[in-house]
């Protein structure tokens, strides 16, 4: 069975830093592309960042892009997003998800959220 | 990367049909035949309804149809039920694998 487990999520202040994993497991992890998906509370939700099955095709939001780093490490069967500068809007649950195909997302996990506040 | 426009609520009767838009730009929505639609009811994740326009995943019903025009794509639920109650969202395609969702479409069973 495919799963895809977030942790890492909690409060921080604006300007802080955390880093959020998913774990991937019940597929062979390092043939997918990944993704991270965020949705704010009781809004839509908003595309992240995209990493390649190898880790080197890296791509961003303009939202996030310079203050987010995406990465994974396919021997731990695990992709994480390293969030610094956080600001108040980047207050939501992140999800990770898998692409079957170009912007197919067919597993999402349960999300964690992720609050900015002082 | 604007999100794609889509109208806030859409609804109909039980076995009626409801047709929910998805407008972009060239640059997105009528530049490529990537364009997905998901399904996400109250406290659940988002679920894979329609894939590369109009292809649907093993398990979605029939019921569930999508196509293009130009700019705009479009979601179709026929013989509504009541579990087809929830928000639905596009998304498509910008180039290099950079991706937008649209604002997202509730869907009301009355």
């Amino acid at each position: 069975e495919v799963q895809l487990v977030e942790s890492g999520g909690g409060l921080v202040q604006p300007g802080g830093s955390l880093r959020l994993s998913c774990a991937a497991s019940g597929f062979t992890f390092s043939s997918y592309e990944m993704n991270w998906v965020r949705q704010a509370p009781g809004k839509g939700l908003e595309w992240v960042s995209y990493i390649g099955s190898g880790g080197r095709a890296i791509y961003y939001a303009d939202s996030v892009k310079g203050r987010f780093t995406i990465s994974r490490d396919n021997a731990k069967n695990s992709l994480y997003l390293q969030m610094n500068s956080l600001r108040a809007e980047d207050t939501a649950v992140y999800y990770c998800a898998r692409e079957v195909t170009t912007i197919d997302f067919d597993y999402w996990g349960q999300g964690t959220l992720v609050t900015v506040s002082s | 990367q604007s999100a794609l426009t889509q109208p806030p609520s859409a609804s109909g009767s039980p076995g009626q049909s409801v047709t929910i838009s998805c407008t972009g730009t060239s640059s997105d929505v009528g530049g490529y035949n990537y364009v997905s639609w998901y399904q996400q009811h109250p406290g659940k994740v988002p679920k894979l309804m329609i894939y590369q326009v109009s292809k649907r995943p093993s398990g979605v019903p029939d019921r569930f149809s999508g196509s293009k025009s130009g700019n705009t794509a479009s979601l179709t639920v026929s013989g509504l039920q009541a579990e087809d109650e929830a928000d639905y969202y596009c998304s498509s395609y910008v180039g290099g694998n950079v991706y937008v969702f649209g604002t997202g479409t509730k869907v009301t069973v009355l």
